[in-house]
Parts: C-alpha cells; sequence; structure tokens
C-alpha cells in the first residue's frame, strides 16, 4: 500500500503570497487532517475533511482553508502569508475516527517546509 | 480549549539509562497515542491506550493510561542510540457529535550519548 505523499518538500515564499500544498492519502484512508508544526514544537491542529467537507478545525484565521476531493486527496491553501507561517506542514490520513478503534490513528506524510520572507 | 502538556521538554541519557516521558490532560479523553519524530523526519505512530489503567508494552518501551483517562507516560528501559528522537503524546477527545480531535503535546526531544 501507498503512503502519504507531500508536495513540494520545499517552498519559499513572501509575505502576502498565497500557497497551496497537496497531500495524497494512503490507499483506503477517507479522513485527511493537517497540521502546522513550528521548530521545537507539536503539531498543531489545523482542520479534518472527511467525504469532501471540513469537520473539526483549530484555531487558525480563515486564511487558512482546505479542499478534499472524491479520491481522498487534499489540499492546503493559505492566503495573505505572514512570517509566522512558515512551518513544516504535515498531512495526515486516518481510515474514519471513533476512539475505540485504530481508525483515527495518523499516518503522516514527510510534509512541506514552507519558509515566508 | 483542550491542551496536552508533556515533561520534560527535554532528555539527554547515557546509552543504557532509562528514560520516562509524562503527558498530561486537562481534560478527559477518549484514548491517547503516541507518536515518536526522529530527527528531520515526520511523526510515527507508535501505540493507542484506550481502557483506564490501561498498559502496553513494545520490547524496551511501555506505555500507561492514568485511572482518569487524564495522563499518560512512556518509559524506555535500557536506552539505545536509535531510540533518538521527539515522542509527543496525542489526546483523542470528542468534539462534538461524531468528530474527534487529536491534539498533541510539545513532545519531549530524547538525546542518547553512546
Amino acid at each position: 500500500e501507498t503512503g502519504v505523499t507531500q508536495s513540494p518538500t520545499h517552498l519559499i515564499k513572501t509575505r502576502g503570497q498565497q500557497v497551496t500544498l497537496r497531500c495524497s492519502s494512503q490507499s483506503g484512508h477517507n479522513t485527511v487532517s493537517w497540521y502546522q508544526q513550528a521548530l521545537g514544537q507539536g503539531p498543531q491542529f489545523i482542520f479534518q475533511y472527511y467525504r469532501e467537507e471540513e469537520n473539526g478545525r483549530g484555531n487558525f484565521p480563515p486564511r487558512f482553508s482546505g479542499l478534499q476531493f472524491p479520491n481522498y486527496s487534499s489540499e492546503l491553501n493559505v492566503n495573505a502569508l505572514e512570517l509566522d507561517d512558515s512551518a513544516l506542514y504535515l498531512c495526515a490520513s486516518s481510515a474514519g475516527q471513533g476512539p475505540l478503534s485504530g481508525a483515527n490513528v495518523l499516518t503522516f506524510g514527510a510534509g512541506s517546509r514552507l519558509t515566508v520572507l | 480549549g483542550q491542551q496536552v502538556m508533556q515533561i520534560p521538554q527535554y532528555q539527554h541519557v547515557q546509552e543504557g539509562e532509562d528514560f520516562t516521558t509524562y503527558c498530561n490532560s486537562s481534560t478527559t479523553l477518549s484514548n491517547i497515542q503516541w507518536y515518536k519524530q526522529r530527527p528531520g523526519g515526520h511523526p510515527v505512530f507508535l501505540i493507542q491506550l484506550v481502557k483506564s489503567g490501561e498498559v502496553k508494552k513494545q520490547k524496551r518501551l511501555t506505555f500507561q493510561f492514568g485511572e482518569a483517562k487524564k495522563n499518560s507516560s512512556l518509559h524506555i528501559t535500557a536506552t539505545q542510540t536509535t531510540d533518538v528522537g521527539t515522542y509527543f503524546c496525542a489526546g483523542l477527545k470528542n468534539s462534538g457529535g461524531s468528530n474527534y480531535k487529536l491534539t498533541f503535546g510539545k513532545g519531549t526531544l530524547l538525546t542518547v550519548n553512546p
């Protein structure tokens, strides 16, 4: 089975620009979550997509938006980039939700490292 | 909102010494998961604990979930250089309806001196 793939791996943008990050979920997984990880910090939950709809969001402003496609792949869009947006953006897929099964266990991609100058 | 605290932030040990990291949630959790992130890598799932008081072992790693389902620990016996990395706990909590949110702690960075 294929794992989670993300693109691009690295990119550099300037303040005010917009960026789109892409993620292909692991085969058999229907849920995609996006996390922001600043240097030396734990992953911070941005949002989650299930059946092409956002079904959970962390404390991130509306300029962070996303999409999920019928094949369960996903995009993260960030508008009006700020210096503090520099971070590793991690996509993670899972087989679903629910606390008693392994469905909520996350498989992470290698991440997209964004630098905003 | 839900917070997950981890201590210590850093731990440096000599190879062969034991290591423990502790995780505490401000609210009761549905389950807790542990992930390991090697330097320059991405988080990789280690284990999930669901039941109150649960203890699970993976070779030299022992994971515990507290009776109140608000705290957890990871203990590594006789550390090896391959154990180097950041260990994250992540607490799963119902965020409404059938939605669940996984909140990560800040992690404990373990370095091992050979």
